[in-house]
């Protein structure tokens, strides 16, 4: 089946203006996560997604980040009057249940934003 | 507060060396899951394992083992026999048991080159 994807692959923004990151989960997936990647760099969490439940937004390094989820479709990550530290791959996950820590994550190719 | 640690920045072998990665984390739950993921050039996490802190089993899997030793907090993973295709940004990943999701904590990871 499908894996997670991920849209665009890459995009390049001046500094200051909006950008749209967008994720569609695997088909029946009821939890989505995304990550953000810096250059060299681990993983860093951002927001999660549990079905209806509240998000943990408990990653979001600023207010200039917000994510939406409708339902157990898509999601997208915008960040609002981009700075350069934003520049990094923005990566998504989904997993079957996302409850209990025992999960797998499966992850999308995520997306290489570049804010000139 | 988890945390995760890959002392090795880089490693290089020559093909049909052994490599070991190290994992070493830091959690106060003592239920918990660590995870393996390669990333290759093409930037895509890839799931290699999931184990759970009450199964400290080696496991094999073709020229992929791990050594999950919970008194040193280590969760090494030794590739036998390295190829090319080993070559790639390797990373470990920890998460606890929540009933509220299950983010992942990343440690920095360790990029393997293996040298024809």
């Amino acid at each position: 089946g499908a894996g997670v994807s991920q849209s665009p692959s890459n995009k390049v923004t001046e500094k200051g203006k909006d950008v749209e990151l967008r994720c569609d989960p695997i088909s029946g997936h009821t939890a989505l996560y995304w990550y953000r990647q810096r250059l060299g760099q681990g993983l860093e969490f951002l927001i999660y997604f549990q079905g209806n439940s509240a998000p943990d937004k408990s990653g979001l390094p600023s207010d200039r980040f917000s994510a939406e989820r409708t339902g157990e479709s898509v999601s997208t990550l915008t960040i609002q009057r981009t700075q350069q530290e934003d520049s990094a791959v923005y990566l998504c996950a989904s997993s079957a249940i996302g409850a209990g820590g025992r999960d797998t994550q499966y992850f999308g190719p995520g997306t290489r934003l570049t804010v000139l | 507060a988890q945390k995760v640690t890959q002392a090795q920045t880089e490693i290089s072998v020559v093909e049909k060396e052994d490599v070991t990665l190290d994992c070493v984390y830091e959690t106060r739950d003592t239920t918990y899951y660590l995870f393996w993921y390669k990333q290759p050039p093409s930037g895509e996490l890839v799931f290699l394992i999931r184990r759970n802190s009450f199964d400290e089993q080696n496991e094999i899997s073709g020229r992929y083992s791990w050594n999950f030793q919970k008194s040193t907090s280590s969760f090494n993973f030794t590739i036998t026999a390295s190829q090319v295709v080993d070559s790639a940004v390797y990373f470990c990943a920890l998460s606890e048991l929540k009933a509220a999701g299950n983010k992942l904590t990343f440690g920095g990871g360790t990029r393997v080159l293996v040298k024809p």
